[in-house]
């Protein structure tokens, strides 16, 4: 079955640079999610989308922005990196906010790597 | 906000062994979910089970059970006859359906099976 894909897998880059993460749901979801998972810790979620409008927004730094695109797949904006920022990046997908039981369904794709130097 | 403690940073079992990693939480939700994530080395989220507040019964997968008591808020994992693959990093996470469904997760526990 399809999973939920992110590119690019890994990720280098320096201090106050830019980056742009993206994310493609696995076919048929319409909500997308962000999480931050730094060294040793818990995933933190940062914002999410449904039905191409933001949804919802948690420990997002205002450096960051994300969109979702028409075919629902998202990216998320990094601009002056820090090197706090250092940390894998997970995309959850489901298939809706208000889809009974398959909206609580989160599949998670399998992160970006984002080393920031 | 809602709050979820792993009080167990690391445990250890034996190949074959049960164990049971505890996770608790603090909310003034009525309906919502909870989830047990495996991460193993690779890193990927893997879900493992998922109980709904609204149910009184312990969710089952194989050799994975819960158990669920609501108004303790407290959501125990059980690991029986526990395999070298289930060595990972064990994340409780609650959802609060209808206003967002992001995931709080807990701090996680890392477990090791001995062979």
């Amino acid at each position: 079955a399809a999973g939920v894909i992110q590119s690019p897998r890994h990720l280098i880059k320096e201090k106050r640079e830019t980056a742009t993460l993206k994310c493609y749901p696995i076919p048929r979801h319409d909500t997308v999610y962000w999480y931050q998972q730094g060294p040793g810790q818990d995933p933190q979620f940062l914002i999410s989308f449904y039905e191409k409008m933001q949804s919802d927004k948690g420990s997002i730094p205002d450096r960051f922005s994300a969109q979702q695109f028409s075919d629902y797949h998202s990216e998320l904006n990094m601009s002056s990196l820090e090197l706090g920022d250092s940390a894998l990046y997970f995309c959850a997908s489901s298939l809706g906010r208000y889809s009974g039981r398959a909206r609580d369904e989160q599949y998670f794709g399998p992160g970006t790597r984002l080393t920031v130097t | 906000a809602q709050t979820v403690t792993q009080s167990q940073p690391e445990m250890s079992v034996q190949e074959a062994e049960t164990v049971t990693l505890s996770c608790t939480y603090d909310t003034s939700e009525n309906n919502y979910y909870l989830f047990w994530y495996k991460q193993p080395p690779s890193r990927q989220m893997i879900l493992v089970i998922r109980q709904e507040a609204y149910k009184q019964q312990n969710a089952t997968e194989n050799r994975f059970s819960v158990n669920f008591q609501k108004a303790a808020k407290s959501f125990s994992l059980k690991i029986s006859d526990s395999q070298l693959g289930d060595t990972a990093m064990y994340f409780c996470a609650f959802m609060k359906p209808l206003t967002g469904n992001q995931f709080y997760f807990g701090t996680g526990t890392s477990l090791t099976v001995i062979p």
